[in-house]
């Protein structure tokens, strides 16, 4: 079946190091979203790749960078993890953008700092 | 900053009544999105309205938007325990989707 697939389903890090989250889709969709959650909290956009073109929402922290190397694959690298950071991380698909499109959602990533 | 404010933030049914929320927004908007998140889980989608449009079914989900009012309302009819989750309303604008707060829905059997 066609889905969002995130590895892994859990990550613990340590204060301070880097870290990296995987998404991958087999939708062929152009848009590729990275979200986080926090406990009780709407998903928050970091930012998204529309094809190649990265487009970072303004109070998203230069701790968080993403990758994209081909349509299948995003990646999300927290370069030093902070304690605030802990939280749930989505990634999301969208064949366009949302102005006439749905979002398929991956199963997340709970991201935990010690 | 939050598009879309829901209210109840949670509400507790038993199994087989009628579960309303609701959602109101602040600026305009390509469609509004319905999303389902069960604990600890990723979200999924339910519904999408167009903002064109002013009631949509799915099932036992019934959708309404009222685009004067910047508001929406989605209604589960008989209810079912596996219902129990978090309910998002989302609003479409440009390239993104920005999320309510949630309501938490408990389905008692």
């Amino acid at each position: 079946d066609a889905m969002v697939i995130q590895n892994p389903r859990y990550q613990v890090t340590q204060f301070g190091k880097p870290v990296t989250l995987s998404c991958s889709q087999t939708l062929n969709h152009n848009v590729m979203y990275w979200y986080q959650q926090k406990s009780s909290q709407a998903p928050k956009l970091l930012f998204h790749y529309y094809d190649k073109d990265f487009n970072n929402e303004a109070d998203t922290p230069d701790n968080f960078q993403s990758r994209r190397p081909n349509t299948s694959f995003c990646f999300l690298d927290i370069r030093s993890p902070g304690l605030g950071d802990a939280a749930m991380y989505l990634c999301a698909t969208s064949r366009d953008y949302v102005g006439a499109e749905t979002q398929y959602f991956g199963p997340g990533t709970r991201l935990l700092v010690l | 900053s939050q598009q879309g404010e829901e209210d109840p933030q949670a509400l507790s049914i038993q199994e087989g009544e009628n579960a309303t929320m609701n959602c109101s927004y602040k600026t305009s908007i390509n469609n509004l999105q319905w999303y389902r998140q069960n604990s600890g889980r990723g979200l999924v989608h339910l519904i999408l309205i167009r903002s064109n449009e002013r009631e949509k079914h799915s099932g036992r989900l019934r959708v309404t938007l009222d685009t004067s009012k910047k508001s929406s309302s989605l209604l589960i009819t008989a209810s079912r325990a596996a219902d129990t989750a978090s309910y998002f309303c989302a609003t479409a604008a440009g390239n993104k989707l920005t999320f309510g707060g949630g309501t938490r829905v408990l389905v008692k059997p």
